[in-house]
């Protein structure tokens, strides 16, 4: 069985300042990661993925995330939030060889402050 | 490229009515999967075909819902009838099957369903 848990539903930051996103894992197997956004009314776009290669993986927009699996974390960060990141993110996992079945957390929704 | 595509976008209907959404995957895709985004929620896995084979559908409700993916490409998904609580977007997405593991699902931008 495999889960994902998202720290906190909502997260605020300053435009500017350092965006984190929260991620904690659950599988009996080595896990594939994902984590994807969602603008409104949209579908959902991948950021970034961790396929068992390097632990810190970079996506698009600048944002990043760092496999560890001491923690069974992959945390979201960005160094510098712009206004155009205000979406919601939702971290995901699939079991490593699977069929690509993802199980997704319940999303985190970043509010970006002027 | 072009993408997912998934019709209507948006659909109201009366309880105990019928609804059936459609879904056309990128070309060449022969993974197809349909989610249920219950608000505030992450989106949840119903059915995933390969081609027109069906995968899994363990999560699927199969007393009210029903897909299928005739000729391996484009697919409906059908709830029949419809309870409240099946109020959600309706995601599709795809992927490539000869693609490496862990490789990306496409999403379509869903179809909000609301029963009254």
């Amino acid at each position: 069985a495999q889960s994902v848990t998202q720290l906190g539903s909502h997260v605020s930051v300053s435009e500017g300042a350092l965006v984190l996103l929260r991620c904690n894992y659950s599988s009996s197997v080595p896990p594939y990661l994902f984590w994807y956004v969602q603008y409104p009314n949209q579908g959902l776009q991948l950021l970034l993925k961790y396929t068992s290669a390097a632990t810190l993986v970079k996506g698009i927009n600048g944002f990043e995330a760092e496999f560890k699996k001491s923690e069974t974390s992959f945390h979201l960060t960005k160094p510098s939030a712009h206004m155009s990141d205000a979406a919601e993110y939702f971290c995901a996992v699939s079991p490593s060889g699977s069929a690509r079945q993802l199980t997704f957390g319940s999303g985190t929704q970043l509010t970006v402050l002027p | 490229e072009a993408g997912v595509a998934q019709s209507p976008r948006y659909k109201i209907i009366e309880k105990r009515q019928s609804v059936a959404f459609w879904c056309n995957p990128i070309s060449g895709h022969a993974t197809l999967y349909w989610y249920q985004q219950i608000l505030g929620q992450g989106p949840k896995l119903l059915i995933q075909f390969q081609n027109n084979g069906v995968v899994d559908d363990s999560q699927l409700p199969k007393d009210r819902f029903s897909a299928e993916r005739l000729k391996g490409v484009d697919s409906t998904l059908k709830i029949q009838p419809a309870k409240l609580e099946d109020s959600a977007v309706y995601l599709c997405a795809s992927s490539s099957f000869l693609a490496a593991r862990g490789d990306e699902q496409f999403f379509g931008p869903g179809t909000r369903l609301t029963v009254l």
